[in-house]
């Protein structure tokens, strides 16, 4: 069984460009979430989906981040321009409507120099 | 804004021993109370979970107990295992899908 899948692994860019993290969740999943994790601030939900539409974006820092889901099976979270403030590791997560378990990615860690 | 307390920050035991996590929240909305456990590189992974409708729940090794009056809910690790070492996480959640979650309690298992 294939869990959520999200790419890359691993990110480091530069100060001022822009970052694409991708996620795939769980086939027949219709909801989706993205989490950020630093030591600072712990695990944030950032944004979720339902059915491809956002439900709740008020986690999302600030307009420097977007995220979309274009169909069930894919999502992206982008940051532009990426600042080193943004270094954390992203997790996506993603569960079907009546499950209270969410179903978490192995998250892309970002480095922002 | 902090609507999750957990404790302790960390904590180490003997293998054999008992690890006991602590959770205090603040919304009375909440209705599920999760546990999540994390290893290193890895993604959070649900480990248990209760509904306030009981006191306390156990799997195998692993019992929640909840007491709705004191608005807490505590993990308890029975005969803690060297692969029992990770971070745990309380997230409960109201009627919705937005888990909150606690800062994390990392759990060392000496062999």
């Amino acid at each position: 069984d294939a869990g959520v899948i999200q790419s890359p692994r691993h990110e480091v860019t530069e100060m001022g460009q822009e970052v694409t993290l991708r996620c795939k969740p769980i086939s027949g999943h219709d909801y989706l979430f993205w989490y950020r994790q630093t030591m600072m601030r712990g695990l944030e939900l950032l944004i979720y989906f339902n059915n491809n539409v956002p439900i709740d974006d008020s986690g999302m820092p600030e307009d420097r981040f977007s995220a979309k889901m274009p169909n069930a099976s894919f999502s992206t979270l982008k940051i532009q321009p990426s600042e080193p403030r943004d270094s954390a590791v992203y997790f996506c997560a993603s569960t079907l409507w009546g499950d209270n378990e969410q179903f978490f990615g192995p998250g892309t860690r970002l480095t922002v120099l | 804004q902090q609507q999750v307390k957990q404790s302790p920050q960390s904590l180490i035991v003997q293998k054999g021993g008992i690890s006991i996590i602590n959770c205090a929240y603040e919304n009375t909305a909440f209705d599920y109370f999760p546990w999540y456990q994390q290893f290193p590189g890895k993604g959070p992974a649900l480990l248990i979970a209760i509904r306030p409708d009981v006191s306390e729940k156990k799997e195998g090794r692993f019992t929640i107990s909840f007491n709705k009056s004191a608005k807490q809910f505590s993990l308890h690790i029975m005969d803690s295992q060297p692969g029992d070492s990770a971070t745990y996480f309380c997230a409960p959640k109201p009627n919705d899908y937005k888990l909150s979650f606690g800062a994390g309690t990392t759990v060392t298992v000496r062999a």
